[in-house]
């Protein structure tokens, strides 16, 4: 099993501002991450595919980067609405894992 | 729109079963594949179970791999997990997802059923 580790766990930053959220696979899952908002209360969102490609309906100050085994999410410049979990998500192979998430918080 | 709505959720006694359900609505669903994910109170995503469009593959978690098993009746656009000799470990809000592909992402979800596994 890919073992998902996200950091940090929590990160605080100022509206407006720039987040980097980092996500660091096991093995190498070539390009085949995920990147997943959630709010208090309610289901994920998916935000990246592919590590750098944006879901339908996905802001461009939300980017994803990264392969094999470093990934990044980068929010360009928060919104109050960004507030959130975010997990990350390999889909290499079987099975399927998901990152310990990493909360952004407002500072 | 794409909706998918989970049923089935309750309270049950440990070793107890319950079947969930997600009834999905606004898409092909005979042509998707199909994910159950799970997420204990407080904690973070746990991927279950999935299965093909049409049923001819499976895969789960070790963790419910013999106790649990997802299945789908295309005709009805429902999905359902079949949860046997249920622990308390597996108290969680259960959410079905949608995958576009073939086991990757998950870009449609659920609301979630709650279970709680508890005497």
């Amino acid at each position: 099993e890919i073992v998902m580790t996200q950091s940090p766990a929590t990160l605080s930053v100022s509206p407006g501002e720039r987040a980097t959220l980092s996500c660091r696979a096991s093995q190498s899952v070539s390009s085949k991450l995920a990147w997943y908002q959630q709010k208090p209360g309610q289901a994920p969102r998916l935000l990246i595919y592919g590590a750098s490609t944006r879901a339908t309906g996905i802001p461009a100050r939300f980017s994803g980067s990264g392969s094999g085994t470093e990934f990044t999410l980068t929010i360009s410049s928060l919104q109050s609405e960004d507030f959130a979990l975010y997990y990350c998500q390999h889909y290499n192979n079987w099975p399927l894992t998901f990152g310990g998430g990493t909360k952004v918080e407002i500072k | 729109q794409v909706q998918l709505v989970e049923s089935g959720g309750g309270v049950v006694q440990p070793e107890g079963s319950l079947r969930l359900s997600c009834a999905a609505s606004g898409f092909a669903f005979s042509s998707y594949g199909m994910h159950w994910v799970r997420q204990a109170p407080g904690k973070g995503l746990e991927w279950v179970a999935f299965i093909r469009s049409d049923g001819s593959k499976k895969y789960y978690a070790d963790s419910v791999k013999g106790r649990f098993t997802i299945s789908r009746d295309n005709s009805e656009n429902t999905l359902y997990l079949q949860m046997n000799s249920l622990r308390a470990e597996d108290t969680a809000v259960y959410y079905c997802a949608k995958d576009p592909t073939v086991g990757g992402t998950l870009d449609y979800w659920g609301q979630g059923t709650l279970v709680t596994v508890s005497s």
